[in-house]
């Protein structure tokens, strides 16, 4: 049971490119969502979804999207990377709301 | 004004202290609210849930006050291994799958 996982742990953009954060969970819950967390600052909700093939916008949806094939896959996918998506990336997923959030290790990006 | 607010900190206090952190939030529709503990660089994990008649976990206590929309967390004889970040967390009525986080407070304990 390897719980959240999120790859890459590292990555380092150059403005202008796209890549998809990867986030996959083994405990069957419905409900998973994205944030990013800027220095000194606690989360912000990206995008969450309730159940495969549901997603909604959370507080910072603009410059990513997302989608929900299967209940255990969530990647987000960054279109432009822009210098002000430097950022923590973290994913988490949970029964049902509002229970426990379960959070993945984190994606550190970097946009030159 | 932010939906959820903390007080930054930081709380500096010596082992064996007792030391608070209120968290305010502005949405009277709020139904459920968390406090989640986040060490330096690492992934928040949730710390307590918050009921309406209070609830104590050991040494930590939340209670929640709806009059004045307000969540506190109370850490009592604090240890070394306490100092982290505390982030409170508030959803929304119907509102699913939605959770508003706070900035967070900053604790150190010092020996």
């Amino acid at each position: 049971n390897a719980g959240v996982t999120q790859t890459p742990k590292f990555q380092v953009l150059k403005t202008g490119q796209s890549m998809t954060l990867q986030c996959a969970q083994d405990m069957n819950h419905e409900y998973m969502s994205w944030y990013r967390q800027d220095p000194g600052m606690g989360l912000r909700l990206i995008h969450y979804s309730v159940g495969a093939g549901i997603t909604d916008q959370g507080e910072v949806p603009n410059g990513y999207n997302v989608s929900r094939s299967t209940t255990e896959d969530f990647p987000l996918r960054l279109l432009s990377a822009a210098p002000s998506q430097t950022s923590v990336y973290f994913c988490a997923s949970s029964q049902d709301s509002p229970y426990e959030q379960y959070f993945g290790p984190g994606t550190r990006l970097t946009v030159t | 004004r932010k939906e959820v607010e903390q007080d930054p900190g930081p709380f500096n206090v010596p082992e064996g202290a007792t030391v608070a952190f209120n968290c305010t939030y502005s949405n009277s529709a709020s139904q459920s609210f968390f406090w989640y503990r986040q060490d330096c660089r690492k992934e928040p994990k949730l710390l307590m849930s918050v009921y309406s008649s209070g609830n104590e976990d050991g040494r930590f206590t939340a209670q929640l006050n709806r009059a004045s929309q307000y969540i506190s967390l109370l850490i009592r004889d604090s240890k070394l291994s306490d100092s982290a970040t505390y982030l409170c967390v508030v959803n929304i009525r119907n509102n699913a799958g939605k959770s508003t986080f706070g900035d967070g407070t900053t604790l150190t304990v010092k020996p």
